[in-house]
């Protein structure tokens, strides 16, 4: 079993709806969770951070669930300019270096 | 706006040859990493450096691929002899500290044929 695992989508949309998907872990001790974003041929960048209370920035809302293990992001009035790959981030428990990533969540948003 | 820079963004190269990719990561940064995406196996960390010391090279093939990071400013990575497999982008980051906060750098997309 992967680490960390996505529904790579793609999930299409129109401006103005909403979006949501989910990643999984398989470390349960697992401490630290961040979704990066990737467009298209263009590295990762940081998105958030996911915080065992959950964390909005904006359009933006990551949530932890850590009974069943997964990760959500979801994305309010969706713009163009949303459309990317999302990238899921695990770090497991004592190699707070080494970043576990998802294969990613593509998501279009269309005019 | 402090970057990390790659060079060369791409490059084709034929079986067998070495292939050198080199990464200059943001100014004061301590920890540096190297990772692979493809699309099949995604982003895979091949190493990673803290203080220009090697600390994790597992993710390597240890018989054709090397980093090292000759002083602050420039981290390699070469491949000898190179194999149609390597064909991928490479990514070079860098961080100060907490390591979910990477800086990637535009990375380089290898072809070797």
């Amino acid at each position: 079993r992967k680490e960390v695992e996505q529904d790579p989508g793609p999930f299409n949309v129109p401006e103005g709806a909403t979006v949501a998907f989910n990643c999984t872990y398989s470390n349960s001790a697992s401490q630290s969770f961040f979704w990066y974003r990737q467009d298209c041929r263009k590295e990762p960048k940081l998105l958030m951070s996911v915080y065992s209370s959950g964390n909005e920035d904006g359009r933006f809302t990551a949530q932890l669930n850590r009974a069943s293990q997964y990760i959500s992001l979801l994305i309010r009035d969706s713009k163009l300019s949303d459309s990317a790959t999302y990238l899921c981030v695990v770090i497991p428990p004592l190699v707070d270096y080494k970043l576990s990533f998802g294969a990613g969540t593509t998501v279009t948003v269309r005019a | 706006d402090a970057r990390v820079t790659q060079t060369p963004r791409d490059k084709v190269t034929e079986m067998g040859q070495e292939v050198t990719m080199r990464c200059q990561p943001i100014l004061g940064h301590n920890t540096v990493f190297w990772y692979r995406q493809t699309m099949m196996q995604g982003l895979e960390l091949l190493a990673y450096f803290r203080n220009r010391a090697p600390l994790d090279d597992s993710g390597m093939p240890k018989d054709r691929f090397s980093a090292e990071m000759p002083d602050a400013t420039l981290a390699t990575l070469k491949i000898q002899p190179s194999e149609p497999r390597d064909s991928a982008v490479y990514f070079c980051a860098s961080g100060l500290g907490r390591s979910e906060t990477q800086y990637f750098g535009p990375g380089t997309r290898l072809l070797v044929l």
